[in-house]
């Protein structure tokens, strides 16, 4: 069955820029059906939604992040990446990668996660 | 931006009734979806499209949306439904995704 799994550093300084992979197995990312998204959690806070990107490579991010967010896909490796330069303390979080998939007409829901990684923003 | 609030916490005992609130602007036009998180674990769904129950959730969990406002019932709360909630939905342009506050369930 198709796995999601991230992967990067789990200890960036402040002012650089975090890099996450997920890499997707067991399925094609370049299905026509799904989305990808990064989500994050700090520790003992809730979930945020960060952003979200198609196959073809449309994307969409969270407003509050945009001006730090990249979110790229590789076909070819079957992978999508997140960055989010300028980073903080406050950026120290768990951060998932998930499919989102369709409920209904223009209704998307994230419906299988990875397990999460840990990243660490300090000096 | 959006924001979707819940009840930081709600405590019920074994066997009674929890509902869990979300409130927002946008609710009125567009579905909320909730899901479970136990401690360690990522987010399971457990209610779509306000009210519908994907496969192997069990029927004590359904949920209702009216107005502003979608909630979460778990009819008959059981000790292993003690874990954060948090609702999802979208702003009114349907781009951005946006998770609720999150509510603490403890069943004892």
């Amino acid at each position: 069955q198709l796995q999601l799994q991230e992967s990067g550093p789990g200890l960036v300084k402040p002012s650089e820029t975090l890099s996450l992979t997920c890499t997707v197995s067991g399925g094609s990312i370049s299905s026509s059906s799904y989305y990808w998204g990064w989500i994050r959690q700090p520790p003992g806070k809730g979930l945020e939604w960060i952003g979200s990107i198609y196959y073809s490579g449309s994307t969409y991010y969270n407003p509050s992040l945009k001006s730090r967010v990249t979110i790229s896909v590789d076909t070819s490796k079957n992978q999508f990446s997140l960055k989010l330069s300028s980073v903080t303390a406050a950026d120290t979080a768990v951060y998932y990668c998930a499919r989102e998939a369709p409920s209904t007409v223009n209704y998307w829901y994230f419906d299988l996660w990875g397990r999460g990684t840990l990243v660490t923003v300090s000096s | 931006s959006y924001e979707l609030t819940q009840p930081p916490s709600v405590s019920v005992s074994p066997g009674q009734t929890a509902r869990i609130t979300c409130s927002g602007d946008a609710l009125p036009k567009k579905y909320a979806y909730w899901y479970q998180q136990k401690s360690g674990q990522a987010p399971v769904l457990v209610i779509y499209e306000d009210s519908k129950r994907p496969s192997g959730i069990p029927e004590r969990f359904s949920g209702s949306s009216s107005g502003t406002m979608a909630t979460l019932t778990i009819s008959g709360a059981q000790v292993e439904d003690e874990a954060d909630y948090y609702c999802y939905s979208t702003d009114s342009s349907g781009n951005h995704g946006v998770f609720g506050t999150g509510t603490k369930v403890t069943v004892l």
